[in-house]
């Protein structure tokens, strides 16, 4: 029973597409995020989701749209895609902010 | 803004080795985790330690958050310990959560 599951795992699109990723977790959890690794390894938290309250917007391009139907899903769209944001993006959850996470597989977006 | 350091970048051990991580802050926080993301990608969270000691089985780690480090200890090395280690902080003055550069560890059998 995956307890953060994200997909899809593996996304390869061309530039200017539209694109989402979907997140769920079935382990209660009450916050949600977001975070990008780059090919550095350099992680970045970019969205977080309190009982589907957005309370952390770190500076992203407004392409990216994370939406929260309810407090076990996660999702993020992005818009007109670049070269730039081919990354893995990982979904978290945890309860309570930044306590004891649990992290989905990642999904490895390549903008062609 | 706040500063975080780990050290060494990285490590070669033998299996069975013990090994010290660092992570150095720059100014007050009021969180700090570990983690661990193995070769295949995988990220686990290790330890939520904004100060004190705690243990898990062959690691452990200590904040010390007077003087703003953490220190993270694996015993007897194996393999599967390899990957590369995270700490991240809450800056405790403008809440931003930050990721130290890691530490990318291998262990040899």
């Amino acid at each position: 029973d995956t307890a953060v599951s994200q997909t899809p795992k593996y996304l390869v699109t061309q530039m200017g597409n539209d694109k989402s990723i979907k997140c769920e977790q079935n382990l209660g959890h009450d916050t949600m995020y977001w975070y990008k690794q780059d090919s550095k390894k350099f992680l970045k938290i970019m969205f977080s989701y309190n009982n589907k309250e957005l309370i952390i917007n770190e500076t992203v391009p407004n392409r990216f749209s994370p939406k929260s139907p309810d407090k076990a899903h996660l999702n993020l769209h992005i818009n007109s895609l670049e070269l730039g944001d081919s990354a893995v993006y990982f979904c978290a959850s945890s309860q309570g902010l930044f306590r004891g996470y649990t992290f989905g597989s990642g999904t490895r977006l390549t903008v062609v | 803004g706040i500063q975080v350091e780990q050290s060494p970048p990285d490590l070669i051990l033998q299996e069975g080795a013990n090994s010290t991580l660092r992570c150095n802050f720059s100014d007050s926080v009021n969180n700090l985790q570990w983690f661990h993301q193995n070769p295949w990608g995988q990220l686990i969270n290790l330890f939520y330690i904004p100060s004190g000691t705690k243990q898990n089985g062959r690691l452990s780690a200590t904040t010390v958050a007077t003087e703003r480090y953490s220190l993270l200890y694996i015993s007897s090395s194996q393999t599967t310990d390899s990957g590369v280690y995270f700490c991240a902080v809450v800056d405790s003055g403008t809440y931003k959560y930050i990721f130290g550069t890691g530490t990318r560890l291998k262990v040899l059998a």
